[in-house]
């Protein structure tokens, strides 16, 4: 079954814990990426990854960090969380595509984290 | 100003009502239009996607892309209750996806 999973589904943390949320896709897709959905403001783009080693920032990379050192997973770390990162986050993947064509996009089942 | 502006409702319909959804957006280099569903503790799923202007329709549910008034809309007939999800309309712009807030929809038994 195709699927992105991500880990935990649920956390709650204090300020300045290190924590990592993990994403893992079997599609074999070359492009994921991270985004945060917060009431009134919609699903907001935190970094993107093209392929294997390449990432890039989104809409609101601040306070985050990724790496894409496997084509299946797709890790999002906070290195010192704050307040304002509580929201809920979602790992998406699809193909790569190109300029002028839409592949669709896959959405994790999304991990909502709460930093105190 | 946002790039894609939805409101956010919430909406609440009786069961077999029309339901009307609807999104503007500043930027005219968008090419695709996509709607999303999310239901309660799930990840988004594609609903419909329309490639530039014109209407287009799958089942209950039609979207529709006017790029001249940067609006695009999605209705859906005869709602049911297993139709409550808020609804996120997205917008592709070279390699981006760019979202709405999502509008909440509870179709009442």
């Amino acid at each position: 079954e195709a699927q992105v999973t991500q880990n935990p589904r649920y956390l709650i943390t204090v300020t300045g814990k290190k924590l990592t949320v993990t994403c893992s896709q079997n599609m074999n897709h070359e492009y994921m990426s991270w985004y945060r959905q917060d009431p009134g403001l919609g699903l907001r783009q935190i970094y993107y990854s093209m392929n294997v080693e390449v990432t890039d920032k989104g809409d609101v990379p601040e306070g985050y960090k990724v790496s894409r050192k496997e084509k299946r997973n797709f890790p999002l770390i906070l290195e010192s969380p704050s307040p304002n990162q509580t929201s809920l986050y979602f790992c998406a993947t699809r193909l790569a595509g190109s300029f002028s064509s839409y592949n669709e996009q896959f959405f994790g089942p999304g991990t909502r984290l709460t930093v105190l | 100003q946002k790039e894609v502006e939805q409101d956010p409702g919430p909406l609440s319909v009786p069961e077999g009502a029309i339901v009307s959804l609807n999104c503007t957006y500043s930027n005219s280099a968008f090419q695709y239009f996509m709607w999303y569903r999310q239901y309660s503790r799930k990840g988004p799923e594609l609903l419909m996607y329309t490639y530039s202007s014109g209407n287009k329709e799958d089942g209950r549910f039609t979207a529709q892309v006017d790029k001249s008034s940067k609006y695009i809309s999605l209705f859906i007939r005869d709602s049911q209750p297993s139709d409550s999800a808020t609804y996120l309309c997205a917008m592709k712009n070279d390699y981006k996806l760019s979202f709405g807030a999502g509008t909440t929809v509870t179709v009442r038994a």
